[in-house]
């Protein structure tokens, strides 16, 4: 099972617009981390937010946890073109498991 | 520090072909891992390492097998390839499992089986 599905699949945004983008997951986690893969790259890590935390900042990335729902969201403001990448959450207990991805477009 | 990199970038096999895909990591990291990404869906966890000469079995651990004789190195071998593992693979190492520890990625092989 899938320990992190992400919504939409597929964004396009202008540059300098804000992205959103959600993941959901099933079980309970420890913490829940969010990865960036640019095209024909491997992926690298953003940012981490353990369960006991509701919101995390990381420059222009927010990231937002509701264990209550299971699910976060990733913010990611005052969008660039370098920002086009796909992006995975990835819910944290005794495995990791990645979840399909969001494919953000940035459009200049 | 080069951090993970992966040999090699690609190859191209024939069905029944043999071959080894090297992954080197610089940082003295404990844990390594073997992923696999096709298209439309996430990584999928081939094996993994919790330490020098230890290995274990990840979510799609049939037709592969790897070895973890040096801890700063992690082998994945295809002993008979098939159409079916045409695929991106990818390796990552972390300090600690999960499912705290953030894991580091190489570049990925791009792997076709004819």
């Amino acid at each position: 099972s899938q320990q992190g599905e992400e919504d939409p699949q597929a964004l396009s945004i202008q540059e300098g617009e804000n992205a959103t983008m959600n993941c959901s997951y099933k079980t309970s986690i420890n913490n829940l981390q969010w990865y960036r893969q640019n095209s024909g790259r491997g992926l690298v890590h953003l940012i981490l937010i353990r369960s006991n935390e509701r919101e995390k900042h990381s420059g222009r990335l927010r990231v937002t946890l509701d264990t209550s729902k299971k699910s976060s969201s990733l913010l990611i403001t005052a969008s660039r073109a370098a920002d086009t990448a796909s992006y995975f959450c990835v819910g944290g207990n005794e495995k990791l498991t990645f979840g399909t991805g969001t494919r953000l477009t940035i459009i200049p | 520090n080069a951090g993970v990199t992966q040999t090699p970038k690609f190859r191209v096999l024939k069905t029944g072909q043999s071959m080894t895909l090297l992954c080197a990591q610089d940082m003295n990291h404990e844990y390594m891992y073997w992923y696999r990404q096709d298209p439309g869906m996430g990584l999928r966890l081939i094996h993994y390492s919790v330490g020098e000469g230890t290995t274990a079995k990840g979510e799609v651990p049939d037709g592969y097998n790897v070895s973890r004789l040096k801890k700063q190195n992690f082998l994945l071998g295809l002993e008979s390839a098939a159409p079916s593992q045409t695929s991106v693979y990818f390796c990552a190492s972390s300090v600690r499992g999960p499912p705290t520890d953030t894991q580091y990625f190489g570049p990925g092989t791009r792997l076709t089986v004819l």
